[in-house]
């Protein structure tokens, strides 16, 4: 039971340089979702997506951008990586039902110098 | 926008007593509430939910209530073990599946 995989888990890149990290979930769930938890604070979403070629901003979205070509894949990509942007990244996954559970990959640790 | 506030950051209880942890809320939309547990180094897990057309449920030793008049809901952990020391998250979903978190409270169970 392979789950929701993220990747890389950990990545130290500089200022100004285009970031990808991966999300790959193996339940053909509808929902998808990055969240990013800095220190002290809770988990604040960035992106979501409802379905393949959905996808809708969340609260923090500002410096991000994501696609979502096939249900399984749900990369978001920092375009110009800056020292903010070190957080702690969850990926998500959701069925499509209404209130559906949520279940989180373990973390991708990005820290920007 | 929907807005879930965890107002107290810590919550220490010793083992075998009641934890509650407490949420609110700003937004009185027809929706979803969850309560998420999260150790360090590791994603969160989910413990349980409720629809906002309910008062209460009840899932083992959690406890989730819903005080639509209040916009509160609350989290019960009855006993409390040293194992439930985490990090809690409640969060707000709506049918169109947005999902928000509050900051989260460290329980903390001494033995």
């Amino acid at each position: 039971d392979a789950g929701i995989t993220q990747s890389p888990r950990y990545k130290i890149t500089e200022t100004g340089r285009q970031v990808t990290l991966m999300c790959h979930q193996t339940w053909s769930h509808s929902y998808m979702f990055w969240y990013r938890q800095d220190l002290g604070h809770g988990l604040r979403l960035i992106y979501y997506s409802a379905a393949a070629d959905i996808t809708d901003k969340g609260e923090v979205p500002d410096g991000y951008v994501v696609s979502r070509s096939k249900t399984e894949n749900f990369p978001l990509t920092l375009e110009s990586a800056t020292r903010s942007q070190t957080s702690v990244y969850f990926c998500a996954s959701s069925p499509g039902n209404p209130g559906g559970t949520i279940y989180f990959g373990e973390g991708s640790w990005l820290t920007v110098v | 926008d929907q807005q879930v506030k965890q107002n107290s950051p810590s919550l220490s209880v010793q083992e075998g007593r009641i934890s509650i942890l407490n949420c609110d809320y700003t937004n009185s939309m027809f929706d979803y509430f969850l309560w998420y547990k999260k150790y360090p180094a590791e994603g969160p897990t989910f413990l349980i939910s409720i629809s906002s057309i309910k008062d209460k449920n009840e899932d083992g030793r959690f406890t989730v209530f819903l005080n639509k008049s209040a916009k509160h809901l609350s989290l019960h952990i009855v006993p409390s073990q040293p194992g439930d020391s985490a990090v809690y998250f409640c969060a707000h979903r709506t049918n169109a599946g947005k999902s928000t978190f509050g900051d989260g409270t460290t329980l903390t169970v001494k033995p």
